[in-house]
């Protein structure tokens, strides 16, 4: 039962333009969540987060949407960088004394 | 700063055979993580210290697996026997409390059991 969705398996987009990827949960409990940024033969780094009492956070070129009511968000970024190429996970946790629950991953490839 | 050490990186095993993982990590960060990570999947949490104490290890196959972390500073993980589904790549993280949700990676071991 996966708790964190990323139906998306991979996203190509134009260097330049805006990445949009999506995470869905299904745990109501839910109270913080993050992305983290993985290269190759990396372990994943921290990107961004975002509180349950927030809706949106931002940093530089990277901005975070979180909708409680559909269980749902969204990493934007802008624009797309080639360096920005990586497999994406959204994480959530449902308190500081909880474990965080990773998603599957998306791979964003930032084409030319 | 360094960051997260993990040793070795790669390990090719044959099954029944026991494996160790080693992890260093950041110097003054308090609580130190175990992950495994399927292909196609993301982290899954196995075991989390707060300096030298387990404190949630819910996660951990205890009949095969078991880790340690003896003066709260570094860590290894061990498994015995290895079985073909523990192939994966064992993440090791760090963060400088309790509940910091900013946790920082190794590279990471992968494993192979043949």
């Amino acid at each position: 039962d996966q708790q964190v969705k990323q139906n998306s398996p991979s996203l190509s987009v134009q260097e330049g333009r805006i990445s949009i990827l999506n995470c869905d949960y299904t745990n109501s409990m839910f109270d913080y969540f993050l992305w983290y940024k993985k290269y190759p033969a990396e372990g994943p780094t921290f990107l961004i987060s975002i509180s349950s009492i927030k809706d949106k956070n931002e940093d530089g070129r990277f901005t975070v949407f979180l909708n409680k009511s559909a269980k749902h968000l969204s990493l934007h970024i802008v624009p797309s960088q080639p360096g920005d190429s990586a497999v994406y996970f959204c994480a959530a946790s449902a308190g500081r004394d909880d474990k965080i629950i990773f998603g599957k991953g998306t791979r964003l490839h930032i084409l030319p | 700063e360094a960051g997260v050490v993990q040793s070795p990186r790669y390990k090719i095993i044959e099954k029944k055979q026991p494996v160790a993982f080693w992890c260093n990590p950041i110097s003054g960060h308090n609580t130190l993580y175990w992950y495994r990570q399927n292909l196609g999947q993301g982290p899954e949490l196995l075991i989390r210290y707060e300096n030298e104490e387990a404190v949630d290890d819910s996660q951990l196959p205890k009949d095969r697996f078991s880790a340690e972390r003896l003066k709260g500073v570094d860590s290894t993980l061990k498994i015995q026997p290895a079985e073909l589904g523990d192939s994966a790549v064992y993440l090791c993280a760090s963060s400088y409390e309790q509940g910091n949700y900013e946790q920082y990676f190794g590279p990471g071991t992968r494993l192979t059991v043949t």
